[in-house]
């Protein structure tokens, strides 16, 4: 079955910084990958998604992400965060077809702290 | 910009009480979909629903649990008595069915319930 793992439970980085959000996903097939990033009190906001061909996604709000098929990754970055971008962000896998569903399943989520 | 729309926000039951948990998609959209978080896990899939019928769930959403759409808004999820460990947040999410309701579609999540069963 597919599987998402996200290894960082919290990230802290002060304004300015540049931010990577690690992902690793499980799945026998061409994954379909999403990170969506929930502020408190709000629904999961979908940041980018990869389906398939250029491996350097972007996406809102200054964002990208890169999918490594060799290190079955798709980390999360940008290079200047804003005090804006506390969060939490969640790496998810897409499916379909018969084997395997319809159906996201999600990582553990990173909880994104700035300091200033 | 439209969006899924999620009510109650917050909802206090007893144990064994039914619950409905109401979600309004966005209005184009032919896939409708709810999620759970438990406090501390991981969000988990439910059901997908389309055409009016359960296009496909997971082990989770057993005999206690029902969909529905009884009007061409909303769109519910129902417990039909609750145990202690339903307590969660419960997302509804939905998407346009361009691609034939698969990951392809981008899936616009809710706010979410946040179901606490005492």
């Amino acid at each position: 079955a597919q599987s998402v793992t996200q290894p960082d439970i919290h990230i802290t980085v002060s304004e300015g910084a540049s931010l990577e959000l690690r992902c690793n996903y499980s799945y026998g097939a061409t994954p379909y990958l999403f990170w969506y990033v929930q502020s408190p009190g709000q629904g999961l906001q979908l940041l980018l998604k990869y389906f398939s061909g250029d491996t350097l996604v972007q996406g809102i709000k200054g964002f990208e992400a890169e999918f490594q098929r060799s290190q079955s990754s798709f980390n999360l970055r940008k290079p200047s965060v804003h005090w804006s971008d506390a969060a939490e962000y969640f790496c998810a896998v897409g499916s379909g077809g018969e084997e395997y569903g319809n159906k996201l399943v999600f990582g553990a989520g990173t909880i994104l702290r700035v300091k200033s | 910009e439209p969006e899924v729309t999620q009510t109650p926000s917050h909802q206090v039951t007893q144990m064994g009480q039914e619950v409905i948990l109401r979600c309004v998609p966005i209005s184009n959209h032919l896939y409708f979909y709810w999620y759970r978080q438990i406090l501390g896990q991981k969000v988990e899939f439910l059901v997908s629903f389309y055409n009016n019928e359960i296009s496909e769930k997971s082990e989770i959403f057993d005999d206690q649990f029902s969909v529905e759409r009884p009007d061409g808004s909303n769109f519910t999820l129902k417990i039909r008595s609750t145990k202690l460990e339903d307590s969660a947040m419960y997302f509804c999410a939905s998407s346009e069915g361009t691609s034939g309701g698969y990951f392809t579609d981008t899936q616009y999540f809710g706010p979410g319930t946040r179901l606490t069963v005492l």
